[in-house]
């Protein structure tokens, strides 16, 4: 596997349903990104992690709780969601570095019904 | 507030040139990137400016004006897989990138 990698590609749950999204990178960075894309709406950066600890928490409700266990890896749980929530949930990483491009994995398509 | 504004769809022909503007008003600047995005794929680096001028990477260029608050990437020779979506970011004073919600370009044979 190289680059970014995201699992799984579809998901659809309901509002009861707990899930987790899994993002792994093969690149050796250090900096790792939750965002969230809706349709014709800008990409909403959710959680930066640098060297596992996390950096940013964008006022993301707690229904979402994302998880580092190492700089490789990244989660996101997912808990009693609202359909509002329904979109596709990219991964990225970079060096962590100022004007490091990000690296984005393929996204995962989330459906809350 | 942080706002980068770009056009929603554009359309193009084959072999012509499309120019995609982008304005930004952010809290400080630290650089402005463009990403490619396929449908359902994940976006892709294209470019990165910092400074002022023009930046070429073949048939793809970035323009930046910090004074003017603004952007443009050029693509030139345009190919049908060039039908993507491109999206502009900003980085600010606090290097949070704020994003574009991007432009989708149509290419028309």
């Amino acid at each position: 596997e190289t680059g970014v990698t995201q699992t799984p590609r579809h998901l659809v749950m309901g509002m009861t349903n707990k899930k987790s999204l899994k993002c792994e990178q093969h690149l050796g960075h250090n900096a790792m990104y939750w965002y969230k894309q809706s349709a014709k709406k800008p990409l909403e950066l959710m959680f930066v992690y640098n060297f596992k600890e996390q950096t940013e928490n964008n006022s993301v409700p707690s229904r979402f709780s994302p998880e580092c266990p190492n700089s490789s890896h990244l989660f996101l749980h997912l808990h009693t969601l609202q359909p509002e929530d329904s979109a596709l949930y990219l991964c990225a990483s970079n060096e962590g570095r100022e004007g490091d491009e990000q690296f984005f994995g393929p996204g995962t398509r989330l459906t809350v019904l | 507030g942080q706002n980068i504004d770009q056009p929603t769809e554009m359309t193009a022909t084959e072999g012509a040139i499309v120019q995609i503007n982008c304005t930004y008003q952010t809290s400080g600047f630290n650089g402005l990137f463009w990403y490619q995005q396929h449908a359902g794929e994940a976006p892709t680096f294209l470019s990165y400016n910092v400074l002022d001028g023009l930046e070429e990477k073949g048939r793809f260029s970035s323009f930046l004006s910090r004074s003017k608050g603004y952007s443009y990437l050029l693509l030139k020779e345009l190919q049908m897989k060039d039908s993507a979506s491109y999206l502009c970011a900003v980085t600010d004073s606090n290097y949070q990138l704020i994003w574009g919600a991007g432009t989708k370009l149509i290419i028309k044979p």
